[in-house]
């Protein structure tokens, strides 16, 4: 059975403090995705990854950068988290074939206080 | 710029009684629209693909079809189990947006027994 995961599924997190959201895919997948979603502005774009080392920025980049050093992890990290970065994080993959066919996690859901 | 619209934003139906979502969009050159559906505290789960005006695609009592500036969602004689949050997303020809999606903000249907 193909999956997504992500190393938390609640998190906790102070104003100010370094926050890293990681995501393991199984698929092989070229691309991997970070979201954000809101109740009433649904899913955001924050950063996407084609290759490894290589990263895009989506529609809501600031704030948050990524990392991926191998093809089956992308990190989502928030140098300086902020009560305004409160929210369901997804992450999803795909393949280079069918990009748009993309595969999610489960979501964290984080905090900020 | 890439925008969807999805409505009615909410749908309850009866056990049995037949509707429609619908999707519509603008894109700069459709590559694909697709439907998730998403649970209560999970991530999307992907449904349907759709790449040209006139297509259609069938999952069990979902059919999905396409036009030039819209997609509905039918949902034939749905059971309480069909009840969840329905996606529509766009993806671009070319550029950087052929990699990512955009994403209406959801109908969220209930079917009541």
């Amino acid at each position: 059975d193909v999956k997504v995961t992500q190393s938390s599924r609640y998190l906790v997190k102070r104003t100010g403090e370094k926050v890293f959201l990681e995501c393991v895919q199984d698929m092989d997948h070229e691309n991997m995705f970070w979201y954000r979603q809101d109740p009433g502005l649904g899913l955001r774009l924050i950063y996407f990854s084609y290759d490894v080392k290589m990263k895009e920025k989506g529609d809501i980049p600031e704030g948050y950068s990524v990392s991926r050093e191998k093809k089956e992890r992308f990190s989502l990290i928030l140098e300086s988290a902020s009560t305004n970065q409160t929210s369901m994080y997804l992450c999803a993959s795909s393949s280079k074939s069918r990009p748009g066919s993309q595969f999610f996690g489960p979501g964290t859901r984080l905090t900020v206080l | 710029e890439d925008q969807v619209t999805q409505s009615p934003e909410a749908l309850r139906l009866q056990e049995g009684e037949s509707s429609s979502l619908n999707c519509s969009y603008t894109v700069s050159g459709l590559r694909g629209l697709f439907w998730y559906r998403q649970d209560p505290g999970k991530g999307p789960e992907f449904l349907f693909t759709l790449y040209s005006a006139g297509e259609e695609k069938e999952k069990e009592r979902l059919k999905a079809t396409l036009t030039k500036k819209e997609s509905f969602l039918h949902i034939t004689a749905p059971k309480p189990e069909d009840s969840a949050t329905y996606l529509c997303a766009v993806q671009a020809r070319s550029g950087a947006g052929s990699y990512q999606l955009t994403f209406g903000k959801g109908t969220k249907l209930s079917v009541i027994p």
